[in-house]
């Protein structure tokens, strides 16, 4: 069974740095057959996806982060990363990762972390 | 930027069917999954690829598509049922969802 699990801190001030972890068991992320992506879920803008990380050397961002976020992995630990610099309120949401069948469906997803930015 | 757009709410008495639609240009040159979200809980997929149904879906949760609209149908609906649902496609390698329906069964 394929499980992903978010962990990082739940709070960050506002024009610091996000850093987030998803642990992944049951699947490797180095099979060049998935994609492993990051998306996230706000109140004012639902759903939205942050980018994608692939062993192949793959990584895609959503233009309208791209500025600022960084995705990265650990293939030894099977572990994948995502970074957001310069927070604001704006980025207060549930940060999920999910396993991509390439450029086609998310699954399974994590369970979310809410990640709050305030000072 | 490229958008999916649902209602925000569809209602249904039990046993009857629940239909959302999901409309965005040149749809139907692009595959669409569905998700469901329960409160208090992550999306789960419910259809890949306009209509495929992953394993533990029941059947009589179906998708379709045609021109700019993608539909996604539950028949004989149960309070179970009664979620979120999103719609998702890609635009040019950027994943897209849609704004969510509300499913109430009632």
């Amino acid at each position: 069974q394929v499980q992903l699990q978010e962990s990082g801190p739940g709070l960050v001030k506002p024009s610091q740095t996000l850093s987030l972890t998803c642990n992944v068991s049951g699947s490797s992320i180095n099979s060049p057959a998935y994609y492993w992506s990051w998306i996230r879920q706000s109140a004012g803008k639902g759903l939205e996806w942050i980018g994608r990380f692939c062993i192949d050397g793959t990584i895609r961002y959503n233009p309208s982060l791209k500025s600022r976020v960084s995705i990265t992995a650990d293939a030894s630990n099977n572990q994948f990363f995502l970074t957001l610099e310069s927070v604001t309120a704006a980025d207060t949401a549930i940060y999920y990762c999910a396993r991509e069948i390439p450029i086609d469906w998310f699954d399974p997803w994590g369970h979310g972390l809410l990640v709050t930015v305030s000072s | 930027s490229y958008e999916l757009t649902q209602p925000p709410s569809v209602s249904v008495s039990p046993g009857q069917t629940a239909t959302i639609p999901c409309s965005g240009g040149n749809l139907g040159q692009k595959y669409i999954s569905w998700y469901r979200q329960k409160p208090g809980q992550s999306p789960v997929l419910v259809i890949y690829q306009d209509k495929k149904r992953p394993s533990g879906i029941p059947e009589r949760i179906s998708g379709s598509s045609s021109g700019n609209t993608a539909t996604l149908t539950i028949s004989g609906a149960q309070a179970m049922d009664e979620a979120d649902y999103y719609c998702q496609a890609w635009d040019f390698g950027t994943g897209v969802f849609g704004g969510g329906t509300k499913v109430t069964v009632l």
